[in-house]
């Protein structure tokens, strides 16, 4: 079935370090890709997404590129703040069907002053 | 506007009893998707329903678990002779027509079975 793998971490930054947090997928078809953000104490929002192949997804600062070669959706951001401690979750859905959402683990960001 | 909303934002049950937990999607939003937030699973779907189709509800993790959508709105899921291990949160989300369109979340339900 599909899948989506991240890295788990967590990860913990100093502000305005460099983040990078992977992303692959498997999936049969053309996925739509996602990554959701869910700050603390808050519901899920969408960060960005990528609906075909060599699409870039952007929104705060925060860059992702659907790469159909090596399956993958890696998050990206130059310069990181302490508001962007949260947690980071990679997702998929599939054409047809019930285009459910198909969820990586999620990767807690920890972004220290 | 308003997002989805979801009621109650937590409930504590006693294991063995029913809960219905209430879903208010956005206005205007034809698909709606229940899914569940747990410590040891993650995020996984649950149920999805689509304007007047049939339910897919090949996520539902048992027959304890039914839900409805009355009037293409509202949408209830119901657990019945809850168990400690349906402790978690529940997360609503609708989407303007399909599962591709962005998929805008509730608050979710904190579920506490004891």
């Amino acid at each position: 079935g599909d899948s989506v793998t991240q890295m788990e971490g967590p990860v913990t930054l100093s502000e305005e370090a460099f983040l990078t947090i992977n992303c692959t997928y498997t999936a049969t078809g053309y996925p739509s890709l996602f990554w959701y953000v869910q700050y603390p104490g808050e519901g899920l929002q969408l960060l960005l997404k990528a609906t075909k192949a060599d699409d870039k997804g952007s929104n705060k600062g925060f860059e992702a590129t659907y790469r159909k070669e090596t399956t993958s959706f890696h998050l990206e951001k130059g310069s990181v703040q302490v508001s962007d401690s949260a947690v980071y979750f990679c997702a998929l859905v599939t054409q047809g069907g019930s285009e459910k959402l198909v969820f990586g683990k999620g990767t807690k960001l920890t972004v220290n002053p | 506007g308003a997002g989805v909303s979801q009621s109650p934002s937590n409930k504590v049950t006693e294991k063995g009893k029913d809960v219905e937990l209430r879903c208010d999607p956005i206005s205007g939003h034809t698909a709606l998707y229940w899914y569940r937030q747990s410590l040891g699973q993650g995020l996984e779907f649950l149920i999805y329903f689509q304007g007047n189709s049939a339910p897919d509800k090949s996520g539902l993790p048992s027959d304890r678990f039914s839900a409805e959508r009355t009037g293409g709105s509202v949408s209830t899921l119901t657990i019945q002779r809850t168990q400690q291990e349906d402790s978690a949160v529940y997360l609503c989300a609708s989407s303007l027509a399909r599962g591709r369109d962005t998929q805008y979340f509730g608050p979710g339900t904190r579920l506490t079975v004891l």
